[in-house]
C-alpha cells in the first residue's frame, strides 16, 4: 500500500459530461501529481500542486483543471468529456526529493 | 525537453533466469534522477529502483540492479533470478534535479513475461 488514496476506482460516464477525481496524498507529502495513462499516449504528466499552489503544468487540456485543498487532498476535474479522454488517471505524491508514490488510479470510461 | 525511450515493447524470460530491460534518455542537464517503476496487472505503479546521476555506483535492490552509463545516457534494469511475480510492465522514468518540480517523464514501457 503506497499510502496514496484515489477515488473512485472506476468511473463510467457519457460524452459531454463532467467528472471529478479525488486524491489523498501520503501523510506528510506536500506535492501531488496527476498523470494520465492511455494506450496511445503512455504515461503523461498533467499537473503538479505543492502545498496548495500549482507548481508545474504538463500536457493538460483546457477542459481539465485541478486544485489542492488546505488539507492537501487534490481533485482533478474533467469536463466536456470526449471518447479520447478514456484512460487511467493516476495521482502521486512526494515530499522534497523523495520518489513519487502512486495511488491505484481511477479508470475512466467515456461512452 | 527531456525524453525517455524504451525500445523493447515486450520481453520474456524463463523463471530463475536473468533479463535486462533497456532505457535511453536525452537531456542537456547534468544532475537528475532515474527510476524504474513496475506496473503489474493490478495496475499499481511500484517503485523498483532509483539512481542519482551524480553517483557513479550503480544502484542495487535485492534481485534488481541497474547499469547506469551517464555518457551514453543509458539506464538498463537487470532482474536476476526472475520470478513469476516479476511479470509486469516496467517503466523507465527521468526526473530533473533542477527547478522545484519532481515530475517524472516516462518511457513507453516494456512488458515483461516470465515463463515457468
Amino acid at each position: 500500500d503506497s499510502g496514496v488514496t484515489q477515488t473512485p476506482k472506476h468511473l463510467i460516464t457519457a460524452t459531454g459530461q463532467r467528472v471529478t477525481l479525488r486524491c489523498s496524498p501520503r501523510s506528510g507529502d506536500l506535492s501531488v501529481y496527476w498523470y494520465q495513462q492511455s494506450l496511445d499516449q503512455g504515461l503523461q504528466f498533467l499537473i503538479q500542486y505543492y502545498n496548495g499552489e500549482e507548481r508545474a503544468k504538463g500536457n493538460i487540456l483546457e477542459r481539465f483543471s485541478a486544485q489542492q485543498f488546505p488539507d492537501l487532498h487534490s481533485e482533478l476535474n474533467l469536463s466536456s468529456l470526449e471518447l479520447g479522454d478514456s484512460a487511467l488517471y493516476f495521482c502521486a505524491s512526494s515530499v522534497d526529493d523523495s520518489p513519487l508514490h502512486f495511488g491505484n488510479g481511477t479508470r475512466l470510461t467515456v461512452t | 525537453a527531456q525524453t525517455v525511450t524504451q525500445s523493447q515493447p515486450e520481453m520474456s524470460v524463463q523463471e530463475a533466469e536473468t533479463v535486462t530491460l533497456s532505457c535511453t534518455y536525452d537531456t542537456s542537464e547534468s544532475d537528475y534522477y532515474l527510476f524504474w517503476y513496475k506496473q503489474p496487472p493490478s495496475r499499481q505503479m511500484i517503485l523498483v529502483i532509483r539512481q542519482e546521476a551524480y553517483k557513479q555506483q550503480n544502484a542495487t535492490e535485492n534481485r534488481f540492479s541497474v547499469n547506469f552509463q551517464k555518457a551514453a545516457k543509458s539506464f538498463s534494469l537487470k532482474i536476476s533470478d526472475s520470478q513469476l511475480g516479476d511479470a509486469a510492465m516496467y517503466f523507465c522514468a527521468y526526473r530533473s534535479a533542477a527547478g522545484n518540480t519532481g515530475k517524472l517523464i516516462f518511457g513507453q514501457g516494456t512488458t515483461l513475461q516470465v515463463k515457468p
